[in-house]
């Protein structure tokens, strides 16, 4: 089994909607972040949690939140998506500051 | 500003031509370098960590090394199955931020 899964791994939705982006890991790692990653851009923080307690924003955390809800499990919530926020969303994880490992990705799209 | 720059963005090489890739980094104290494999479609997936100039790690084909600007991945007699793009990342010293590059896309022809 992955040591990190996204849930869903595409998804399509309107304009104004509200959606949810599920992370979970098995590796026990205290940190887990949320980037984006658009084409010919490099991966770009959005939120990321050092443990349950403890949640800061990334550089692009406009129009996003976040919910640590345990320490396996990060999830990522577009209040109300548009359109510019079609991207690749990882999650990925880190124990202390060293090298990070990443699901496999969502692929949303926000027409 | 911390910055992190790779070239060059596209490459592509017969199999067997060996080459390398750079990256080139600004940081205010460098806590570690970071090289990634990402397959399209999939996430980044980790190759080596550097930490201090001087330093190398080798993993098959590649081989990472570290100066006080720059790290370099080097790729000796590529396989088509090496193609993919290598994405560099930085953190800095008293942050929690891993700085990542565009990276640059590798394909290998047979």
């Amino acid at each position: 089994d992955a040591d990190v899964t996204q849930t869903p791994r595409n998804r399509i939705t309107k304009t104004g909607k509200r959606i949810m982006l599920e992370c979970s890991q098995t590796k026990g790692h205290d940190r887990m972040y949320w980037y984006r990653q658009d084409p010919g851009l490099g991966l770009q923080l959005i939120y990321y949690s050092f443990d349950v307690k403890d949640i800061n924003k990334g550089e692009i955390s406009d129009g996003y939140s976040v919910s640590r809800q345990a320490q396996a499990k990060f999830s990522l919530s577009l209040e109300s998506a548009i359109p510019n926020q079609t991207a690749l969303y990882f999650c990925a994880t880190g124990q202390g500051s060293y090298e990070q490992y990443f699901g496999p990705g969502t692929r949303l799209t926000v027409t | 500003e911390d910055q992190v720059t790779q070239s060059p963005e596209a490459l592509r090489l017969q199999e067997g031509e060996s080459s390398s890739l750079n990256c080139s980094y600004t940081v205010s104290g460098l806590r570690g370098l970071f090289w990634y494999r990402q397959d399209p479609g999939k996430g980044p997936e980790f190759l080596f960590t550097l930490y201090s100039a001087g330093e190398e790690k080798e993993k098959e084909r590649l081989k990472a090394t570290l100066t006080k600007k720059e790290s370099f991945l080097h790729i000796t007699a590529p396989k088509p199955e090496d193609s993919a793009t290598y994405l560099c990342a930085v953190q800095a010293a008293g942050t929690y931020k891993y700085i990542f590059g565009t990276g640059t896309r590798l394909k290998v022809l047979a």
